[in-house]
């Protein structure tokens, strides 16, 4: 069914190390993934997302990965700070003739040590 | 500030009760999405609604509901409410409904005694 899952429940670094955030998807026929942090108290905010036409992108101290033959997508934080720290979602977008849905895996906690 | 305005805040109220939450999109933003977010759980896509009209559906439970008025705000009701149903109502909008980033806003924490 549609599910966006995610490897590891929690994930802790040391600051200054890179972290690497991991997730599988299912549908096959999404064709465009987003990645959010959600901080405490906070609605999620988008870091960066990727078209199922490329398999990497990167942004400001963030990489996203695409595997389409193994369904998944990866997060990578460069030099992780402590302001990094938050809940980490892949999301989704499907359109199974139903209409639009973006599909959110359940998230990966990130602790940045000190 | 993501320009997604969601009131109220917090609610707290009882069992077979009903609430209605409230949501301001961006503005320019046609499209407008409910998300439930459990204690420490993922989001539940709920329900979506472009310019007015429902474009896709979740899993969302009969006894809630929700419409887009012509002035774009929308409103989530849920209705016969139960202690499984506290959790973070969080809206969403677009400018489009087919794609894109999704602006959240800062989410409604509802509590069921």
């Amino acid at each position: 069914g549609e599910s966006v899952g995610l490897h590891l429940p929690t994930l802790s670094v040391q600051e200054g190390d890179n972290s690497i955030i991991n997730c599988a998807y299912s549908n096959s026929a999404s064709d465009y993934f987003i990645w959010y942090k959600q901080e405490s108290g906070k609605g999620p905010q988008f870091i960066i997302d990727i078209r199922s036409n490329m398999d990497k992108r990167q942004g400001q101290r963030v990489t996203v990965l695409l595997n389409k033959t193994v369904k998944h997508l990866s997060l990578q934080i460069a030099a992780t700070q402590p302001g990094d720290s938050a809940v980490y979602f892949c999301a989704e977008n499907i359109d199974p003739g139903g209409g639009f849905k973006t599909i959110f895996g359940a998230g990966t906690r990130l602790f940045v040590k000190a | 500030d993501s320009g997604v305005t969601q009131t109220p805040k917090h609610l707290i109220t009882a069992t077979g009760q009903r609430v209605t939450l409230r949501c301001s999109p961006r503005s320019g933003d046609l499209s407008v999405y409910w998300y439930q977010q459990s204690l420490d759980q993922g989001l539940q896509f709920l329900i979506q609604y472009y310019n007015g009209e429902e474009r896709a559906k979740g899993n969302i439970l009969e006894r809630f509901s929700a419409q887009q008025f012509p002035d774009l705000h929308s409103e989530l009701n849920l209705s016969s409410l139960e202690l499984g149903d506290s959790a973070l109502y969080f809206c969403a909008s677009s400018p489009r409904g087919d794609s894109g980033e999704l602006f959240f806003g800062e989410g409604s924490r509802l509590t069921v005694l």
